[in-house]
Parts: structure tokens; C-alpha cells; sequence
């Protein structure tokens, strides 16, 4: 089956980049999405079809995707931006989550 | 502003079968090109997907857990439901329902708020 690894964890000081990666076997011929979850609350949309934004999601959210591995960027991150951020594929009509990582704001 | 809102018990006995429904509010589940899927995620790890139906009853599931679920919708209520079947430990999560846009951006959202289901004697 198909698999997406990520780190369990990123750290960021405030107000720089934060570089979060997906890796996974030709990821970069799939569109790879990103969902942000806070503790406690349901994950939501941040990035979708590689480095698109839904309404409403800050410009400050970007992501790329080529070769084995999707990026999620977070420029200039805010202490609000701290959560669990998890990829996600289609492979052979099977959906498919990384394990996730942990960002961290200090 | 589209709704969706999970049900159902919050504990099940190992070798039964888990029962959740998902009510929609604030659009029509047989509107337009979406499926509905349901994902669940264990205490404390990640996210796994468990399958998607369209209105119109059409299913895919993971082939993880296709042996022992089934997803069906009731549009008359606004409605989708999910029946795991032969549940050990391993199933305890929190399950969650989400609009799947299917065969645009294939995403998720918005998402449910999720209900915690724990399988234990």
C-alpha cells in the first residue's frame, strides 16, 4: 500500500518560515493536500491540489510538490499557526494520510 | 453555511457492530458533485480514511476495513450513515464526516466536529 511519511515534528520561532515535507513514492504525479487540526478541533483545508488555497485560509500558507515530496510553507508563522498539519493523496481510489506533524511555535 | 454533525453511541462492545450517522444541514447532500466521507482517528495518532458515497448510493472504501463496512445515505433525511462491523479495540476513534469533493479538488471540507467512539467490553 501506498505510504506518506512525514516528520513528527517542526519547531519555528515566530514570525519565520516553516518548512513542513511529505514524502511518499512519485508524489509529485499526485496532487497532495493539507489539512491543519488544532488540538481538540476537527482538521481543516489549508492547501489543496498542491499549492492552492481555499477561501479563507491566510497567504502566508503555501505549498509545492515534485519528485517523492510535497512542501507545505508557512511564512512569517504566528503562535496561531501551531497545530498538527497531516497530507493527504489519492492512490488507486484509496485515500491516504501521512502520519503527521507536529508544528511547534517557540 | 454547510453543517455536519455526527451521531451516535459513544461505546460498543468488541464484536459488535459500531453505528454512526452524519446529518447535513445548510445544503442538500443530492446537490451538486460531492461525495461524503467518513475518517476516523485513534487517540493520539493520525488520520485514516474509511470510505465515500454519493448520493445516489455509489460507495469506495478502504481496503483497510472494505471487508467489514458499509456507508449508505438517506436523502430523504439529509443524512449518511456508517456500520463497522466486528470491532476490536482498534476501532476506538474519534470518527469524523466530511463533504469529499469528488472529482474536483478530492479534499475534504468542511469536516464534522467528530465523535469519539470506544470499543471496550
Amino acid at each position: 500500500s501506498y505510504e506518506l511519511t512525514q516528520p513528527p515534528s517542526v519547531s519555528v520561532s515566530p514570525g519565520q518560515t516553516a518548512s513542513i515535507t511529505c514524502s511518499g513514492d512519485k508524489l509529485g504525479d499526485k496532487y497532495a493536500c493539507w489539512y491543519q487540526q488544532k488540538p481538540g478541533q476537527s482538521p481543516v483545508l489549508v492547501i489543496y491540489q498542491d499549492s492552492k488555497r481555499p477561501s479563507g485560509i491566510p497567504e502566508r500558507f503555501s505549498g509545492s510538490n515534485s519528485g517523492n515530496t510535497a512542501t507545505l510553507t508557512i511564512s512569517g508563522t504566528q503562535a496561531m499557526d501551531e497545530a498538527d498539519y497531516y497530507c493527504q493523496v489519492w492512490e488507486s481510489s484509496t485515500g491516504v494520510f501521512g502520519g503527521g506533524t507536529k508544528l511547534t511555535v517557540l | 453555511q454547510l453543517q455536519l454533525q455526527e451521531s451516535g453511541p459513544g461505546l460498543v462492545k468488541p464484536s459488535e457492530t459500531l453505528s454512526l450517522t452524519c446529518t447535513v444541514s445548510g445544503g442538500s447532500i443530492s446537490r451538486g458533485s460531492y461525495y461524503w466521507g467518513w475518517i476516523r482517528q485513534p487517540p493520539g495518532k493520525g488520520l485514516e480514511w474509511i470510505g465515500s458515497i454519493y448520493y445516489s448510493g455509489s460507495t469506495y472504501y478502504n481496503p483497510s476495513v472494505k471487508s467489514r463496512v458499509t456507508i449508505s445515505v438517506d436523502t430523504s433525511k439529509n443524512q449518511f450513515s456508517l456500520k463497522l462491523s466486528s470491532v476490536t479495540a482498534a476501532d476506538t476513534a474519534v470518527y469524523y464526516c466530511a463533504r469529499h469533493d469528488v472529482p474536483a479538488s478530492e479534499t475534504f471540507d468542511p469536516w464534522g466536529q467528530g465523535t469519539l467512539v470506544t470499543v471496550s467490553p
